[in-house]
């Protein structure tokens, strides 16, 4: 099993350009998240999903739009980026009822 | 609003010595307190969580709900140890399915 991946690994994008992080996994969870990592503020859940077709808001939702058209797959789409959307961004499943959540590797985005 | 302080962004130890990772937590309700860890160029991982009341490589973490903190502990760092350590506390139901995490602790064990 790959467990949960994440595409692109680096991108640098200027301000205004758009772009969509893929996550996939492979471990049939319900549940998947995307959070950003800052120095000094840690892991912020962006938005996260329940299940096929559903998504909700999380801490800081504000630039970014998600999709989970299907259950291994849970896209992270910025329609206009902006320099502070600068970050280290994070992809995680968990089952339905264990807590547990299971990391991807992390994309690294830079915005100029 | 829910709010969790790891008040140390660094720490540095001896090996052999003990080390103590700070999580503090705001919230009136009963969270699931777990500690996830990140090792150089590894993805984030779980490290333990409270319920179970086991020790992972050494490692504890006890629940104070007086204090409401989640410190983690060993009583002898490794040089394997050196990681990135995050605090997340869940409180459930009220926020089901949502996790909030610490900023963090960078842990380097000195050989």
């Amino acid at each position: 099993n790959a467990g949960v991946t994440q595409t692109p690994k680096f991108r640098v994008l200027k301000t205004g350009q758009s772009m969509t992080l893929l996550c996939a996994q492979d471990m049939n969870h319900e549940y998947m998240y995307w959070y950003r990592q800052d120095p000094g503020m840690g892991l912020r859940l962006i938005h996260y999903s329940v299940g096929e077709g559903t998504t909700a808001k999380g801490e800081v939702p504000d630039g970014y739009n998600v999709s989970r058209l299907k259950k291994q797959n849970f896209l992270l789409g910025l329609e206009s980026a902006a320099p502070s959307q600068t970050s280290v961004y994070f992809c995680a499943s968990r089952p339905g009822p264990a807590p547990e959540q299971f990391f991807g590797p992390g994309t690294r985005l830079t915005v100029l | 609003a829910q709010r969790v302080t790891q008040p140390e962004k660094l720490l540095s130890v001896f090996k052999g010595a003990p080390v103590e990772l700070k999580c503090n937590y705001s919230y009136s309700g009963s969270p699931e307190l777990f500690w996830y860890v990140q090792y150089s160029r590894q993805r984030l991982q779980l490290l333990l969580r409270h319920i179970s009341r086991e020790s992972i490589k050494g490692f504890t973490a006890d629940l104070n709900k007086g204090e409401t903190s989640f410190h983690l502990k060993k009583p002898f760092a490794q040089e394997e140890d050196s990681a990135m350590y995050y605090c997340a506390p869940q409180w459930v139901p009220n926020t089901g399915n949502q996790f909030y995490f610490g900023t963090g602790t960078s842990l380097t064990v000195i050989p």
